[in-house]
């Protein structure tokens, strides 16, 4: 499987963006780039994914580059409940929902 | 929709002995999935269920687990002789062959702790 490399932890003020980087330079043509994030003692959620274009949703939106090498999840205006574990992952074309998870992004909202 | 639902939450055992776990999917879904997971590491993958047919097995699912899906509702995960090693969060997820998006959604897990 194609991997995925992001920061290990990040902080934002309550009511600021949070861009949330996620760097991929092996994805393949079909790919799919796909974000979950998971709260304390939950199971991971779904949030966003995208294949080549920009997306949004109404949790976030997804700027993926042109090049296809690496993707931005966006939350607009961070609330204290979008404090969680960010995990970006790849996935072929839908052909098997087997998610391989790294180890995430930490995101954790200032008050 | 009631969402995936795990069963127990919390699971605390002797090395050694049996255990057992319970997994409702959504009511629709005909996708099932398992997955541990450790302190400060992401879900690994370990079994995936397309109804009742067990299709992916990953090679972290040693002799000692074994999972099912009877009649391609719910499904039950077992470890047989349990280890110190096997204390995770065991998670279940399921979706839908039928979803474009193919979104997994996720039960609240199964935390294990094995003495």
């Amino acid at each position: 499987d194609a991997k995925t490399t992001q920061p290990n932890s990040m902080e934002s003020n309550e009511e600021e963006p949070v861009h949330l980087p996620c760097n991929h330079s092996t994805i393949s043509g079909t790919d799919y780039i796909h974000w979950y994030r998971q709260l304390p003692s939950q199971g991971p959620e779904y949030v966003i994914h995208g294949l080549t274009s920009n997306v949004n949703n109404r949790m976030a939106s997804l700027a993926i580059a042109e090049d296809r090498k690496s993707s931005t999840l966006i939350l607009h205006r961070a609330t204290l409940r979008d404090a969680a574990v960010y995990y970006c992952i790849l996935l072929i074309n839908f052909g098997n929902e087997k998610l391989t998870f790294g180890t995430g992004t930490r995101l954790t909202i200032i008050p | 929709d009631t969402g995936v639902s795990q069963d127990p939450r919390h699971k605390i055992t002797k090395r050694g002995q049996n255990v057992t776990f319970r997994c409702d999917p959504i009511s629709e879904h005909n996708r099932l999935y398992w997955y541990r997971q450790t302190l400060g590491q992401g879900p690994e993958f370990l079994t995936y269920f397309q109804n009742e047919a067990q299709l992916e097995k990953s090679r972290l699912l040693s002799d000692r687990f074994s999972a099912e899906r009877p009649k391609g509702s719910f499904s039950t995960l077992e470890i047989q002789r349990t280890e110190q090693g096997d204390s995770a969060m065991y998670l279940c997820a399921s979706s839908s062959h039928r979803d474009s998006n193919e979104k997994l959604f996720f039960g609240s897990g199964t935390q294990l702790s094995v003495l």
